[in-house]
């Protein structure tokens, strides 16, 4: 069955670190991958996704790259905030089953 | 700016209650998802519809859990009776499958306390 690993937390780093969250998955076909975000006391956020091989989601500085061959989608930011303080969770759905499967998420902490 | 709305955001209650949760999917979309979250499980899918039917709540303890969507812009779960290992974070989401995208958008999540 699909499934998802998520480098395991809690990740702490200083403001304006570069910041890395690895993310692997095992699933049949080819996959869309997501990133989401919990800020404490939230719900779960879309941070970028991507839908198809070499394809780059992005959005507020966050980067991830769709690779096939090693199947990943690890989480970049070139210079962190203490506002990007949250919970991270690496998911995918499989072509035709909208049901997301998630990693168990990494808690990121960021110190001023 | 379109958003998923969950009441209430918080619930205590005690053991052997009924409990009601509500969300409010985006306009226009056909699936709702529910997932309850919690230290030890992490996040479970519950159960999920497609233009109001269930599709699958393989998820759901089923002698106590139930979920409905009444009508297109309500879906409910119930647990009667709760007991404190309902303790969680519950979520409800939305997305619109069948039109090229498949985006789950999440509510804020109604915390539950079972004393």
């Amino acid at each position: 069955g699909d499934s998802v690993t998520q480098m395991e937390g809690p990740v702490t780093l200083s403001e304006e670190a570069f910041l890395t969250i690895n993310c692997t998955y095992t699933a049949t076909g080819y996959p869309s991958l997501f990133w989401y975000v919990q800020y404490p006391g939230e719900g779960l956020q879309l941070l970028l996704k991507a839908t198809k091989a070499d394809d780059k989601g992005s959005n507020k500085g966050f980067e991830a790259t769709y690779r096939k061959e090693t199947t990943s989608f690890h989480l970049e930011k070139g210079s962190v905030q203490v506002s990007d303080s949250a919970v991270y969770f690496c998911a995918l759905t499989s072509f035709g089953n909208e049901k997301l499967t998630f990693g168990t998420g990494t808690r990121l902490t960021i110190i001023p | 700016d379109a958003r998923v709305t969950q009441t209430p955001r918080h619930k205590v209650t005690e053991m052997g209650q009924e409990v009601t949760m509500r969300c409010q999917p985006i306009l226009g979309h056909n699936t709702v998802f529910w997932y309850r979250q919690t230290m030890m499980q992490g996040l479970e899918l519950l159960a999920y519809f497609r233009n109001r039917a269930p599709l699958d709540d393989s998820g759901m303890p089923k002698d106590r859990f139930s979920a409905e969507m009444p009508d297109a812009t309500l879906a409910t779960l119930k647990i009667q009776p709760s007991e404190p290992r309902d303790s969680a974070v519950y979520f409800c989401a939305s997305g619109l499958w069948g039109g090229g995208t498949d985006t789950q958008y999440f509510g804020p999540g109604t915390r539950l306390t079972v004393l």
